[in-house]
């Protein structure tokens, strides 16, 4: 029972480095979505995906990019990343948008 | 932007004792979810309460809804250490585009 699977736990970069935060769920869930936590802020959304092929900016998506080539999977990819982009990134998935969310267990991202 | 706020931002209280946490939002929801995080894991779902309801129970969790406050309170009863952990409230907007929105927290600590 795996739910929603989230690589790497931790992960530091350096400035303007590119990486890919990969999501994978296996609940056959349409709905998939990237969080930020950051400290006092609570959970800003990224992006998020209402099915493959499909996806849609959310409250923060500046510097990030998404794909959904599968129902599975949905990575993120930080393009040139920057310190304000330290933070810890949950990806969800759900049956729909609205509905209770499925939770991995985060990405740890510092950027130097 | 953030639709819900948790109040209060931190909570200590002893074990056995009953905590009390709210959450105030500014426009109609269709529903209101509550979430628990303990540290270094990701959100799990605790409960969803729908605008037409005013009370639900599950285990010694409640959760009130008055949608003439735009509010939300989550009581947990007798409260166990194992019952630290952040916890936020959701809420999914009258006709938003299908996601939901977080709140910032409530750090519960429950001291043995």
């Amino acid at each position: 029972n795996a739910g929603v699977t989230q690589t790497p736990k931790f992960q530091v970069l350096k400035t303007g480095q590119s990486m890919t935060l990969q999501c994978a769920q296996d609940m056959n869930h349409e709905y998939m979505s990237w969080y930020r936590q950051d400290p006092g802020m609570g959970l800003r959304l990224i992006h998020y995906s209402v099915g493959a092929g499909i996806t849609d900016q959310g409250e923060v998506p500046n510097g990030y990019n998404v794909s959904r080539s599968t129902t599975e999977d949905f990575p993120l990819r930080l393009l040139s990343a920057a310190p304000s982009q330290t933070s810890v990134y949950f990806c969800a998935s759900s049956l729909t948008g609205t509905q209770p969310q499925h939770f991995g267990d985060g990405t740890r991202l510092s950027i130097l | 932007s953030q639709q819900g706020e948790e109040d209060p931002q931190a909570l200590s209280i002893q074990e056995g004792e009953n905590a009390t946490m709210n959450c105030s939002y500014k426009t109609s929801i269709n529903n209101l979810q509550w979430y628990r995080q303990n540290s270094g894991r990701g959100l799990v779902h605790l409960i969803l309460i729908r605008s037409n309801e005013r009370e639900k129970h599950s285990g010694r969790l409640r959760v009130t809804l008055d949608t003439s406050k735009k509010s939300s309170s989550l009581l947990i009863t007798a409260s166990r250490a194992a019952d630290t952990a952040s916890y936020f409230c959701a809420t999914d907007l009258s006709g938003s585009a299908r996601q939901l929105t977080f709140g910032s927290g409530t750090q519960l600590t429950v001291l043995p």
